[in-house]
C-alpha cells in the first residue's frame, strides 16, 4: 500500500463548479499535512497546510480526519487558473521527509 | 527576495558521466531537502541536510548518489556513472527551521536531467 494515495483523475469540470479531492495516508502517527499545487511539472508550491479543525483560504477548504486517515480539498467556484495537479503531502514522523501522493489532475474548462 | 535557486535548469549527460546538481536555499534557511520526480510519478524524498550534516538519507540510492551541504556555498547532489533510469526532475527545497514541526518547505525550479 502506498504511503499517500490519491485518485490521479483527471477531473474535468466547467468554470464555476465545485470539486473535491480526497487523499488517504497509511501512517497513523503522521503529524503534518499539506496540499501543494504543481503546474506542468514545475516546482510544487504550497497551497495550504491542513489542520485538525479544518481550515479555509478563500475558495479552498481543507479537512483532516485523523480517525480515517483521510484528507480532503474542496475548491469552490473553479477558475481556469485552477487547472493544475494537486499534491497531497504528509510529514509522517516529524522529520524533514515529506511524502507526496501521486497528485490529482484538475482541468477547468470554459 | 530570491527564492530557492537551482542550477543548471537542464542537464544532458551520456551514460557513465557524472551529474552535479546545485541548490542555493532561500536566505536565512539552513535546512535543505532533495526530491526526485520520475516521469509520470510523484515526488520522492531523497535526502535532508543541514549545514555540513546529513540528517536523513533514507531515500538515497545506495550507490552512485551522494549529497553535501558545505559550510559555504550551495548544496550539491552528485550522481556518478549516470544511467538512463536517472533521467528525472530533481527538486531542492529549503526551510528556515526543521520541517518536522510543520515548517513549510519552499521548492526550487528543479533540474531536469536527461541521460542519453
Amino acid at each position: 500500500r502506498k504511503e499517500v494515495e490519491q485518485d490521479p483523475g483527471p477531473f474535468n469540470v466547467p468554470e464555476g463548479a465545485t470539486v473535491a479531492f480526497n487523499c488517504t495516508y497509511s501512517n497513523s502517527a503522521s503529524q503534518s499535512f499539506f496540499w501543494y499545487r504543481q503546474d506542468c511539472r514545475k516546482e510544487p508550491k504550497l497551497l495550504m497546510s491542513v489542520y485538525s479543525s479544518g481550515n479555509e483560504d478563500g475558495r479552498f477548504t481543507a479537512q483532516l480526519n485523523r480517525a480515517s486517515q483521510y484528507i480532503s480539498l474542496l475548491i469552490r467556484d473553479s477558475k481556469l487558473s485552477d487547472s493544475a495537479t494537486y499534491l497531497c503531502v504528509v510529514n509522517p514522523s516529524n522529520t524533514g521527509k515529506l511524502i507526496f501522493g501521486q497528485g490529482t489532475t484538475l482541468q477547468v474548462k470554459p | 527576495n530570491a527564492g530557492v535557486m537551482q542550477n543548471p535548469r537542464h542537464l544532458v549527460r551520456r551514460r557513465g558521466q557524472e551529474a552535479r546538481l546545485r541548490c542555493s536555499p532561500m536566505k536565512g534557511h539552513s535546512h535543505v531537502y532533495w526530491y526526485r520526480q520520475l516521469p509520470e510519478e510523484g515526488l520522492k524524498f531523497m535526502v535532508y541536510l543541514q549545514k555540513e550534516n546529513i540528517i536523513d538519507e533514507s531515500g538515497m540510492p545506495k550507490e552512485r548518489f551522494s549529497a553535501e551541504f558545505p559550510k559555504e556555498g550551495p548544496s550539491i547532489l552528485r550522481i556518478q556513472q549516470v544511467v538512463r533510469g536517472d533521467s528525472a526532475a530533481y527538486f531542492c527545497a529549503s526551510s528556515r527551521e526543521p520541517s518536522g514541526g510543520g515548517e513549510t518547505q519552499y521548492f526550487g525550479p528543479g533540474t531536469r536531467l536527461l541521460v542519453l
